[in-house]
């Protein structure tokens, strides 16, 4: 069955540091999304990439964060300048884009991301 | 602003017993609706998922949920749980206008033997 693969699967780093966070969607599949679950909370989104363009964004995602699919399969999520606060799990999704309202999110395993 | 509640954050049960998971959501338009269950070190899964038709809508490993409009509530169930539905539950409501998807915090089920 095909699946969404992400890397690393967890990753510590410096506060400060750039991180960058690494996804292969499905390969049919058009619509790309990033999501972070801090440790006990719920499951939030981040960004959505369609066409090669950001296509709807949540105010988690600020001027330290980018996307962007540098080549034909990977999916990628930059964080510029970590803080504490960006310890999470992150997950990255894709979904075929059938019609408006019948989409399914396949997700990765999920990148936990420790920021010390 | 659209928001999905589950409002069991840990259910412990012990083999056999029947399971029901609540699960409400704020929007008011159309959705589609889903069940998502992320077992220990594993991704997130579909268990199951509402677009429309007949309300009662069955997944995976005997599980079901159930759409009540009037209610805004899709509750998740399973007559009687195994050990190995010990994992991580999540609902999620997608409008059904676009490719948004928002999920609740996540219930956590513990199954004892």
């Amino acid at each position: 069955e095909p699946e969404v693969t992400q890397t690393p699967s967890h990753q510590v780093t410096q506060m400060g540091q750039e991180v960058i966070l690494r996804c292969v969607p499905i390969s049919n599949h058009l619509y790309f999304y990033w999501y972070r679950q801090i440790l006990g909370q719920k499951v939030e989104f981040l960004v959505s990439f369609y066409n090669n363009e950001i296509s709807e964004k949540s105010e988690i995602f600020d001027d330290q964060f980018s996307v962007e699919r540098p080549d034909g399969s990977n999916f990628t999520l930059k964080i510029r300048s970590t803080k504490l606060e960006d310890s999470a799990m992150y997950f990255c999704a894709s979904s075929e884009d059938l019609w408006a309202g019948a989409n399914v999110l396949t997700f990765g395993a999920g990148s936990r991301l420790t920021v010390l | 602003a659209q928001s999905v509640s589950q409002h069991n954050h840990h259910v412990i049960l012990s083999e056999a017993a029947s399971l029901e998971l609540g699960c409400n959501y704020s929007y008011g338009g159309t959705v589609n609706l889903f069940w998502y269950v992320q077992y220990p070190g594993q991704h997130l899964q579909l268990l199951l998922k509402y677009f429309s038709g007949d309300p009662l809508v069955k997944g995976i490993k005997g599980f079901e949920a159930e759409f009540i409009k009037s209610k805004f509530s899709f509750n998740l169930r399973k007559p009687s749980v195994q050990w190995s539905d010990t994992a991580e539950y999540f609902c999620a409501v997608s409008p059904n206008t676009g490719n948004q998807f928002y999920f609740g915090t996540g219930t956590s089920l513990t199954v004892i033997p």
